[in-house]
């Protein structure tokens, strides 16, 4: 079975300071992991995946994750925020079925 | 590419009545498709996972004959919540995942309110 937590459901972060976003994974098989964006009454738009290739990740909009076997982390970031980027984040795994376990997500306000 | 539709994005309906959601992958062929529902500021629960010209296999505590789901063609999966009652109120999601691929796309939602 595959968990994910994400701890601090609320995130600030000032304009143009650093975000970063911590998921923890727990997996009994070599996992998958993803992060996904929400806004506001819409669906999940993914920003990043891993799949056993390479360990640091770049995704849409300036995000990159790294893969950490060693800490079971996949924690994501981005150099420099903006305000578009106020959104419900989730961290995912999945294992070989392809059943997503989401984490609680967190909802990350850009203060100007 | 991988875009997935839903329709409609918002429903209100009367408590007793049947309502049908329909996912489609519009540039893709789905072999897999999932079902998640979501309630405010709370993550997604998945439901059910829908496989093409099969039954589908519904998580822990969903019922299977409340939340009927048909997964008719390569391209789209239909949900349906029968008999509904203002707890069946959420935001319903599907994804998608084309044949051997790891990546489950999206759709935009429903919005299903139960008087």
């Amino acid at each position: 079975a595959q968990s994910v937590t994400q701890l601090g459901s609320h995130v600030s972060v000032s304009e143009g300071a650093l975000v970063l976003l911590r998921c923890n994974y727990s997996s009994s098989v070599p996992p998958y992991l993803f992060w996904y964006v929400q806004y506001p009454n819409q669906g999940l738009q993914l920003l990043l995946k891993y799949t056993s290739a390479a360990t640091l990740v770049k995704g849409i909009n300036g995000f990159e994750a790294e893969f950490k076997k060693s800490e079971t982390s996949f924690h994501l970031t981005k150099p420099s925020a903006h305000m578009s980027d106020a959104a419900e984040y989730f961290c995912a795994v999945s294992g070989r079925n392809n059943r997503l376990a989401f984490g609680k997500g967190n909802q990350v306000v850009v203060i100007p | 590419g991988a875009v997935v539709s839903q329709h409609p994005s918002r429903v209100i309906c009367k408590s007793g009545t049947s309502v049908k959601i329909e996912c489609r992958s519009l540039d893709f062929q789905a072999t897999t498709m999932f079902w998640y529902r979501q309630f405010p500021k709370q993550s997604l629960m998945l439901m059910a996972t829908s496989n093409e010209g099969s039954k589908a296999t519904y998580e822990q505590g969903v019922e299977k004959d409340k939340f009927l789901i048909n997964h008719a063609s390569l391209t789209l999966s239909t949900l349906t919540v029968t008999s509904a009652h203002p707890e069946d109120s959420s935001f319903y999601i599907c994804s998608a995942i084309a044949t051997s691929q790891e990546t489950q796309y999206f759709g935009p939602g429903t919005r299903l309110l139960v008087l």
